[in-house]
C-alpha cells in the first residue's frame, strides 16, 4: 500500500538553507505535494510537482523529486522565523484525487 | 472569494452526544475531504465526496457519517461521540488534476 514517510524534525538557523525530504512507495504517484501548516491554521499549499518533473523553483523554494528513489525534497532558501511551522509532504495517485500524507516535519528557525 | 469555512471553530461533547460539523468552499470545487489530525499521526482521511451526490470512506471512516448537501457544503456527523473522537477535523475541497487540495481552519473537537 501506499506510505508518505518524512522525518519528524529539523532545526536551522535564520539565513541557512533548510531541506526536508520525504520518501514514498507507491510508483503509480502522479503529482507530489508540499503543504504547509502553521500553529493553530489549516494546511497551506506551497507547490506541486508532477512526477514526470525533476526539478521545480519558486521564489525561495525549490522541489527536487528522484522518481528512480522515490524521494521527494523541499529546500527553503535563506529561511526566515516565519517559516517555522510543520511541512507535510503529500502525494496523489494516478486517477485519483484523494492525497495520502506524511506525519510532517516541524521546522524550527532560530534567530 | 471566502475559500473554505469550517463550522464550528471549538466544541466539547460529552460522551454520546451527536454533533455535526460543517464545511462549505465557494470555489465550485467538485471534490470535497473530511480529514483527521491527531499528534503524531499527520492528517487521516475519514471520507470524501468525488461529486456532488456521491461518497466514500476513506482510511478511518467508524463512527462517522457524511452529506454532500450540494455542492458547496459537505457535513460530518459524529451520532454518539467518543473520546477517541477527540482531535482536529480539517474540510478540504478541490478540482481536476493536478488536485490542489483547500484546506479550511478546521474544528478542534474534544469528547469527555
Amino acid at each position: 500500500g501506499e506510505d508518505v514517510e518524512q522525518s519528524l524534525f529539523l532545526s536551522v538557523r535564520e539565513g541557512d538553507s533548510s531541506v526536508i525530504n520525504c520518501t514514498y512507495t507507491d510508483s503509480s504517484s502522479t503529482y507530489l505535494y508540499w503543504y504547509k501548516q502553521e500553529p493553530g491554521a489549516g494546511l497551506q499549499l506551497l507547490t506541486y510537482i508532477f512526477s514526470n518533473m525533476d526539478m521545480k523553483q519558486d521564489q525561495r523554494l525549490t522541489v527536487l523529486l528522484n522518481k528512480k528513489d522515490k524521494h521527494l525534497s523541499l529546500r527553503i532558501a535563506d529561511t526566515q522565523t516565519g517559516d517555522s511551522a510543520i511541512y507535510f509532504c503529500a502525494e496523489s495517485l494516478s486517477g485519483y484525487s484523494t492525497l495520502t500524507f506524511g506525519k510532517g516535519t516541524m521546522l524550527l528557525v532560530s534567530p | 472569494n471566502a475559500g473554505v469555512t469550517q463550522t464550528p471553530k471549538f466544541q466539547v461533547l460529552k460522551t454520546g452526544q451527536s454533533m455535526t460539523l460543517q464545511c462549505a468552499q465557494d470555489m465550485n470545487h467538485n471534490s470535497m475531504y473530511w480529514y483527521r489530525q491527531d499528534p503524531g499521526m499527520g492528517l487521516r482521511l475519514i471520507y470524501y465526496s468525488a461529486s456532488e451526490g456521491t461518497t466514500d470512506k476513506g482510511e478511518v471512516p467508524n463512527g462517522y457519517n457524511v452529506s454532500r448537501l450540494n455542492k458547496r457544503e459537505f457535513s460530518l456527523r459524529l451520532e454518539s461521540a467518543a473520546p477517541s473522537q477527540t482531535s482536529v477535523y480539517f474540510c478540504a475541497s478541490t478540482n481536476t488534476a493536478p488536485y490542489e487540495q483547500y484546506f479550511g481552519p478546521g474544528t478542534r473537537l474534544t469528547v469527555t
